[in-house]
């Protein structure tokens, strides 16, 4: 069935370190992909998306390509804040229009 | 404010107990989700509805039941709640069953003793 996989975590980092968070799937057809963050205590929130091989998602500084030929999504950023310290879920949606998640990543950036 | 309310905020629930989970949405949405989500698994779909009138089951539906009698509301039932049922639990919403985007709620953690 379809999956994701992302790396696990705990992830620490300090003010302006790059991050990446490595994000894997598994789908029949041509799957939607997007990245879900989720701040202490809140539910999750749509944080980017891409519909299609090739397509880059892009939103508050965050990014991720839609890597079929690797079958990946890795989020990036290139300076992180501590405001960005979040769970970062990978997900996909695949012909059953239902979302399948990953594990979640814990991102804590320090001052 | 437009969006997903959920109540009760957190509970505590003895085994065996009966326990039902309201979500209300006020987007006009046709696709209404329940997710549960736990430690180093992510959210898993319990139960989903695509439309007032239809539900479905997701991943984990065994113990709980849903009911879609109209376009806002999407209450989650367990009727006989155990102690694997805590968990955090998560209502969501889409425009319709294929648009991508889905909104969520702020979520119940439930404990059962």
């Amino acid at each position: 069935g379809d999956s994701v996989t992302q790396m696990e975590g705990p992830v620490t980092l300090s003010e302006e370190a790059f991050l990446t968070i490595n994000c894997t799937y598994t789908a029949t057809g041509y799957p939607s992909l997007f990245w879900y963050v989720q701040y202490p205590g809140e539910g999750l929130q749509l944080l980017l998306k891409a519909t299609k091989a090739d397509d880059k998602g892009s939103n508050k500084g965050f990014e991720a390509t839609y890597r079929k030929e690797t079958t990946s999504f890795h989020l990036e950023k290139g300076s992180v804040q501590v405001s960005d310290s979040a769970v970062y879920f990978c997900a996909l949606r695949a012909n059953d229009y239902k979302l399948s998640f990953g594990a979640g990543t814990t991102v804590t950036v320090r001052a | 404010i437009a969006g997903i309310t959920q109540a009760p905020t957190s509970q505590i629930l003895a085994a065996g107990r009966r326990m039902t989970l309201r979500c209300t949405q006020d987007m006009r949405h046709n696709a209404m989700y329940w997710y549960r989500q736990d430690l180093g698994l992510g959210l898993r779909l319990i139960h989903y509805s695509n439309t007032a009138g239809t539900t479905g089951k997701g991943e984990v539906p065994d113990g709980y039941s849903v009911s879609r009698a109209n376009t806002d509301d999407f209450p989650l039932t367990l009727a006989s709640a155990v102690p694997s049922q805590t968990s955090v639990y998560f209502c969501a919403s889409s425009l319709d069953g294929s648009y991508n985007e889905q909104f969520f709620g702020p979520g119940t953690r439930l404990t059962v003793l």
